[in-house]
């Protein structure tokens, strides 16, 4: 089945550095987005790239994607305490639905 | 910024009870979604509704689960009989249109069956 993988499960940095994410998948893809969900919230929308795009920016955000290696990564440069939160990425293959992976969780250090 | 909200933030509920889970996308949305994320488990989809009639539904969407947008602008998730397994934290979902755009999730249901 279409299903993210992140790695690491969790991940542990000081404040300042980079934390990178990365998320696997099975199947092709339509487009892949990142979310972030701050402990028992909701989910909040970072970043959607397309099956045609290989990296894409927001701000502190880098994602890319290697369809080739049905792959993505993120990259949070510059980490703050406020980034501490659980990452997922969720994939769709143009149905309604998206499938959402197991998470990171990040936890900055301050 | 617009906003989904949903309503109750937190239910606690009898086992076999009905309950019903209340949303509010953002007016301008086309397509309508509720997942949900048993604690410490990841985020699962249930069914996605477009056009007045549910488009997909996982395998949890059994009979137990019902989906309603009543007048227009509210969006529901009821329950029929619950049981232990149905706690989680629901999730509902909004986006403009297909493929294109992220989802707007709203802050979530805390669904508690004892």
């Amino acid at each position: 089945s279409q299903q993210g993988e992140e790695d690491p499960q969790a991940l542990s940095i000081q404040e300042g550095e980079n934390a990178t994410m990365n998320c696997s998948y099975k199947t092709s893809i339509n487009n892949l987005q990142w979310y972030r969900q701050n402990s028992g919230r909701g989910l909040v929308h970072l970043i959607l790239i397309r099956s045609n795009e290989r990296e894409k920016h927001s701000g502190r955000l880098r994602v890319t994607l290697d369809t080739s290696k049905k792959s993505s990564s993120l990259l949070i440069t510059a980490s703050r305490a406020a980034d501490t939160a659980s990452y997922f990425c969720a994939t769709t293959s143009g149905t309604y639905k998206y499938i959402f992976g197991t998470g990171t969780r990040l936890k900055v250090l301050a | 910024e617009p906003e989904v909200t949903q309503t109750p933030s937190h239910q606690v509920t009898q086992m076999g009870q009905e309950v019903i889970l209340r949303c509010v996308p953002i007016s301008n949305h086309l397509y309508f979604y509720w997942y949900r994320q048993i604690l410490g488990q990841k985020v699962e989809f249930l069914v996605s509704f477009y056009n007045n009639e549910i488009s997909e539904k996982s395998e949890i969407f059994d009979d137990q689960f019902s989906v309603e947008r009543p007048d227009g602008s509210n969006f529901t998730l009821k329950i029929r009989s619950t049981k232990l397994e149905d706690s989680a934290m629901y999730f509902c979902a909004s986006r403009l249109r297909a493929a294109v755009y992220g989802y707007t999730f709203g802050s979530g249901t805390r669904l508690t069956v004892v």
